[in-house]
């Protein structure tokens, strides 16, 4: 069974452009959930997306958005870049949408996107 | 919001010993999950409890649950190069998963 797979894995691109990751969840799973981690903040996230609706939202501002296929996989956009968002990006997947508080998120994370903004 | 801490934030062992690590959590604790990172790589997940007293072990590493403690704990056994990495923990909060802090471990021959 293939894991969950982003792409690209690493992307250099200068301030002001925007740049697209992608993510596809493993077979069968219909949420996926996009991080970004940097040394400073840690894990934080941006948003989770189950069945093509975003269900959740983390504190960014609008120029990270994303969206969901029929097929699950999910794409993520970050517009008129900005240095502090050089960070590693990851995507887990998981059966079920996260915050149910019964313990049965089981998520599975992706290798990243390492992006740096130059 | 519910928090997770994890001490320490940095570990430096000596190859063969023992470690453990602690994640603690600002609310009640139903569950845990526990996941190794190695540098600028994806998330492996390792393990995930779920009832308070449970412990768990994977080869070296054992995880347990103190539900009273809101605290979980995870111990490596006679550590090994291959251990190192970031340790974080996670839990399911009221509308997303939640992560700790890392605990970043380095073993040396």
């Amino acid at each position: 069974k293939a894991g969950v797979t982003q792409t690209p894995r690493y992307l250099i691109k200068t301030r002001g452009q925007q740049v697209t990751l992608s993510c596809s969840p493993i077979s069968g799973h219909r949420s996926v959930s996009w991080y970004q981690q940097t040394p400073g903040q840690g894990l934080q996230f941006l948003f989770e997306y189950f069945s093509e609706t975003q269900r959740n939202k983390g504190n960014f501002p609008g120029r990270f958005s994303g969206r969901q296929f029929s097929n699950s996989r999910s794409e993520m956009n970050v517009s008129t870049l900005e240095l502090g968002d050089s960070a590693l990006y990851l995507c887990a997947s998981s059966l079920v949408f996260s915050g149910q508080g019964t313990m049965n998120t089981e998520a599975f994370f992706g290798q990243g996107t390492r992006l740096t903004v130059v | 919001s519910q928090e997770l801490e994890q001490s320490p934030q940095s570990l430096i062992v000596q190859e063969g010993k023992n470690l453990t690590i602690n994640c603690t959590s600002s609310k009640t604790l139903y569950g845990l999950y526990w996941y190794k990172q190695k540098y600028g790589e994806g998330l492996i997940f390792l393990m995930m409890l779920q009832k308070g007293g449970e412990e768990k072990s994977h080869e070296k590493i054992t995880a347990k649950l103190d539900e009273k403690k809101q605290q979980s704990s995870l111990h490596i056994t006679a550590s090994q190069p291959s251990h190192a990495g970031i340790y974080l923990c996670g839990a399911d909060g009221t509308d997303k998963l939640i992560f700790g802090t890392g605990t970043r471990l380095q073993v040396f021959p």
